[in-house]
């Protein structure tokens, strides 16, 4: 595709259900980021994926989170037993190859309300 | 820790008019980029302009400036002739030698007729 596409544009769920988001990176792009963007702050790092390897999950705010990238491409970032705290914006950017000073380009994100 | 600092919470302009956003961040590395990212309402993030740390001279992108003074960790952006379509939020970001990009909590900037 043209751009970094994310799935869904918006979600809403109730406290502790489980969600999936999705995000497709630029064709051919091996680096993958995950941040997220709480209301009236910037974006903040989640995790970093190398071709199908989470080189960084040091973002990651505890266990509930895990993300996934299996083929090297197309990721998901998972939520388990979502939180009214897990509200926010979650955005997906990738670059070429990871390497310092790349541009990472960014998705629309996809906007998670938790009543 | 790294952090970036964006102390106008909120800017507003006319439009035609140059207006200026300010940054200031601090790492320990000597190695380094750093960047302007414009989020308009679709909340797409879009890459403005971006700055070698290594490089003196100042990037130039069109109608977007920045003055970079490394010594005062300084990475100011100037926006000339403003448009209508410039309000959105900007964000400044540095990037060393970790994976992520560290970002500031966002300038709203608002260009008026």
């Amino acid at each position: 595709g043209a751009g970094v596409s994310q799935t869904p544009s918006n979600k809403v769920t109730e406290k502790g259900k489980y969600v999936e988001l999705r995000c497709d990176p630029i064709s051919g792009h091996t680096a993958l980021y995950w941040y997220r963007q709480s209301l009236g702050q910037g974006p903040e790092f989640l995790i970093y994926f190398q071709g199908t390897g989470a080189a960084d999950d040091s973002g990651l705010p505890n266990d509930r989170f895990f993300a996934v990238r299996p083929e090297g491409s197309v990721s998901t970032l998972k939520i388990q037993r979502t939180e009214r705290g897990d509200s926010a914006v979650y955005l997906c950017a990738s670059s070429q190859s990871g390497s310092l000073g790349e541009t990472q380009y960014f998705g629309p994100g996809t906007r998670l309300l938790v009543l | 820790a790294q952090t970036v600092t964006q102390s106008q919470p909120e800017m507003s302009v006319q439009e035609a008019e140059t207006v200026t956003l300010s940054c200031t961040y601090d790492t320990s590395e000597n190695n380094y980029y750093l960047f302007w990212y414009k989020q308009p309402p679709s909340r797409q993030m879009i890459l403005v302009i971006r700055q070698e740390a290594y490089k003196q001279q100042n990037a130039t992108e069109n109608r977007f400036s920045v003055n970079f003074q490394k010594a005062a960790k300084s990475f100011s952006l100037k926006i000339s002739d403003s448009q209508l379509g410039d309000t959105a939020m900007y964000f400044c970001a540095f990037k060393d030698s970790g994976y992520a990009l560290n970002f500031g909590k966002g300038t709203s900037l608002l260009v008026t007729p």
